[in-house]
């Protein structure tokens, strides 16, 4: 059973552009989460999507942005980049919202210069 | 709010066993989680336990929790150089809220030979 797979795994950006995120849930799963891991703030999170509709969002500003399809898959954008969004963005996948086991892919690390 | 904490680092020698201390402060979490992390990986769920439960005991692994004092462990029996990692402590609420899961800062496991 293939695991979550993330797209790409590292991306560097310079400030003011956009970038989009995938996230490939395990098959079967329909809940999708986001979490952006620094250094500094630890592990935060993003938003949670469930069949096609987000259902929880964090404390981010607006720039952040995401979206499910109907086959599970998530993205998601973070447009207008700014240096501080550098961090390893993180997709948990599980197979209904209450978290019970959440897998997470292996992550993208953004690098923002 | 919610809040997760542990400590920053743990030495142990190698053979000997690991404990991983954690509290939290809201008293409605449902299920608490360990995971690990690894250098360069994302996270790896380990084990989990339900809030109406005192232990739970898997393999190397025994996770005890005692709800009146908020208090959570991991204890890994027999430290090996491959359980080298970061380990968070995670809460998760009912209805999730806005906050998904909420992750301690993470307790760095080195191992000394």
């Amino acid at each position: 059973k293939a695991g979550v797979t993330q797209t790409p795994r590292y991306l560097i950006k310079t400030r003011g552009q956009q970038v989009t995120l995938s996230c490939s849930p395990i098959s079967g799963h329909r809940s999708v989460s986001w979490y952006q891991q620094t250094p500094g703030q630890g592990l935060q999170f993003l938003f949670e999507y469930f069949s096609e509709t987000q259902r929880n969002k964090g404390n981010f500003p607006g720039r952040f942005s995401g979206r499910q399809f109907s086959n599970s898959r998530s993205e998601m954008n973070v447009s207008t980049l700014e240096l501080g969004d550098s961090a390893l963005y993180l997709c948990a996948s599980s197979f209904s919202t209450s978290n019970t086991e959440a897998f997470f892919g292996q992550g993208t690390r953004l690098t923002v210069v | 709010g919610e809040d997760v904490e542990q400590s920053l680092f743990l030495s142990v020698r190698e053979g000997d066993s690991s404990v991983i201390n954690c509290t939290y402060t809201d008293s409605s979490s449902t299920y608490l989680y360990w995971y690990k992390q690894e250098p360069g990986a994302g996270l790896q769920l380990l084990t989990y336990i339900f809030s109406n439960m005192d232990m739970k005991q898997d393999q190397r692994l025994t996770v005890l929790l005692n709800k009146k004092d908020k208090h959570l462990s991991l204890r890994i029996a027999d430290t090996q150089t491959g359980d080298s990692a970061i380990y968070f402590c995670a809460e998760s609420i009912p209805g999730g809220g806005a906050d998904g899961l909420t992750f301690g800062k993470g307790t760095h496991l080195i191992i000394q030979p």
